[in-house]
């Protein structure tokens, strides 16, 4: 049981560049959830999957895609990268909306 | 909207001394409530939950919280600090849709 996986745990993009973080989850959650990490910025929510079909924009979603692929996996694409997006990306899940989430352990990202 | 408060965003105790992290909320409608802990880099993992049951919650390493509606506090407490409890600290509240909104953290220090 591996609970929530990203991958890639680490990368560097250069601006304008675009790539996709993948997050799957094992415990047949119906919910998940991306969020960034800035220093004392606390956790932001990027977009939100209440279930598998439907995908809705949190507090900070521009410049953001996402894709429910499944009920185990939703990824996260950054068309066009900026600056503005070096942060630390983090994936969530949860059985259903006002459960507690459980966190992968996240994606370094720097854009240079 | 709710919105979450995190007094201190540095707390330091000695090894031994009490840890108290305090969490303020608001919220339009009856909360549910999280703490989390987050190691260096590593994910957040649920330290413990309060979802209308009991009024004083207890989560994992010794770790307890106490909902007070009047106060429209969560605050964080443990009896004795080991140096293992160095990390940062994130109170959360539910929000409508049931996602939730995190507070900015608080990064506890143990000092030997």
């Amino acid at each position: 049981n591996a609970g929530v996986t990203q991958t890639p745990k680490f990368q560097v993009l250069k601006t304008g560049q675009s790539m996709t973080l993948q997050c799957a989850q094992d415990m047949n959650h119906n919910s998940m959830y991306w969020y960034r990490q800035d220093p004392g910025m606390g956790l932001r929510l990027i977009y939100y999957s209440a279930s598998e079909g439907t995908t809705d924009k949190g507090e900070v979603p521009n410049g953001y895609n996402v894709s429910r692929l499944n009920k185990r996996e939703f990824s996260l694409r950054l068309e066009s990268a900026a600056p503005s997006q070096t942060s630390v990306y983090f994936c969530a899940s949860s059985r259903a909306a006002f459960y507690e989430q459980y966190f992968g352990p996240g994606t370094r990202l720097t854009v240079t | 909207a709710q919105s979450v408060t995190q007094l201190g965003s540095h707390v330091s105790v000695s090894e031994g001394a009490l840890v108290l992290l305090r969490c303020n909320y608001s919220s339009s409608v009856p909360p549910y409530l999280f703490w989390y802990v987050q190691y260096p880099n590593q994910g957040l993992q649920l330290l413990l939950k309060y979802t209308s049951a009991a009024t004083l919650v207890k989560g994992i390493n010794g770790f307890e919280a106490e909902f007070k509606k009047s106060e429209t506090s969560f605050h964080l407490t443990k009896p004795s600090a080991h140096m293992s409890d160095a990390a940062e600290y994130f109170c959360a509240v539910s929000e409508d849709q049931g996602n939730l909104i995190f507070g900015k953290g608080t990064k506890l220090s143990v000092k030997p």
